[in-house]
């Protein structure tokens, strides 16, 4: 079967840095997405990992261990406007696009 | 560039009426999906259209739900008769052609739809 777990909600003070944990089952891997979502509006792309290690863009960064299956979002330097839902996503294998999405993670950034 | 658009933003049904959405993906996208969020659910795969054809439909939940893509262009995706249960968001989302390595996914806004 499938299953994606991560935590529900999640809050944080600005400035902070905060970790998002993502943990999967899945058959015909092909890699992990991560979408930032603020209410009312489109999932938007925040990154990809097929292979396991760390991916640095700006102040996020994602991480994947194929063999845990286990991946991260770390979020450095929080701002308010962070304050959203971020989906983890798995893609199998045959459809890069056909993502299967855990329930989302709504992060609150508090001043 | 526009990016991916959906129509209409909301809409209130009755059971057993009729709907119709639709999704305009971004332009030169041959990949085009339909993504639905049941209240409190995660979002969920209905199917996938390469160019005009259907890839895969596996996540459509009965025949109730009509999707088409005619031209390859714009989709739409028809419920009828609506039911309760259908109520939720419809997300579409495009990416170009993938030869090798991912492609990135841009989703639309969605339809919220509310079956009363």
């Amino acid at each position: 079967g499938q299953n994606i777990d991560q935590p529900t909600e999640m809050t944080a003070t600005e400035g902070a840095i905060v970790q998002i944990n993502c943990t999967y089952q899945t058959s015909g891997f092909n890699g992990l997405f991560w979408y930032q979502q603020h209410a009312g509006e489109a999932p938007t792309f925040l990154s990809y990992n097929v292979l396991d290690g760390l991916e640095e863009k700006g102040r996020f960064s994602s991480f994947l261990s194929r063999s845990k299956g286990y991946s991260y979002l770390l979020l450095k330097e929080l701002q308010m406007k962070d304050s959203a839902s971020y989906l983890c996503a798995v893609s199998r294998s045959g459809g890069y696009n056909k993502l299967i999405f855990g329930a989302g993670t709504r992060l609150a950034v508090h001043p | 560039e526009a990016g991916v658009t959906q129509f209409p933003s909301h809409s209130v049904i009755e059971k057993g009426q009729t709907v119709t959405l639709r999704c305009d993906p971004i332009s030169g996208h041959d990949n085009l999906y339909w993504y639905r969020r049941v209240m409190g659910k995660e979002i969920k795969f209905l199917l996938h259209f390469v160019k005009e054809s259907k890839q895969d439909e596996s996540g459509m939940p009965n025949n109730r739900f009509l999707a088409e893509r005619t031209g390859g262009t714009y989709s739409t995706l028809k419920v009828q008769p609506a039911e309760l249960e259908d109520s939720g968001v419809y997300f579409c989302a495009s990416s170009q052609f993938q030869g090798g390595g991912y492609t990135e996914a841009f989703f639309g806004q969605g339809t919220r739809l509310t079956v009363v």
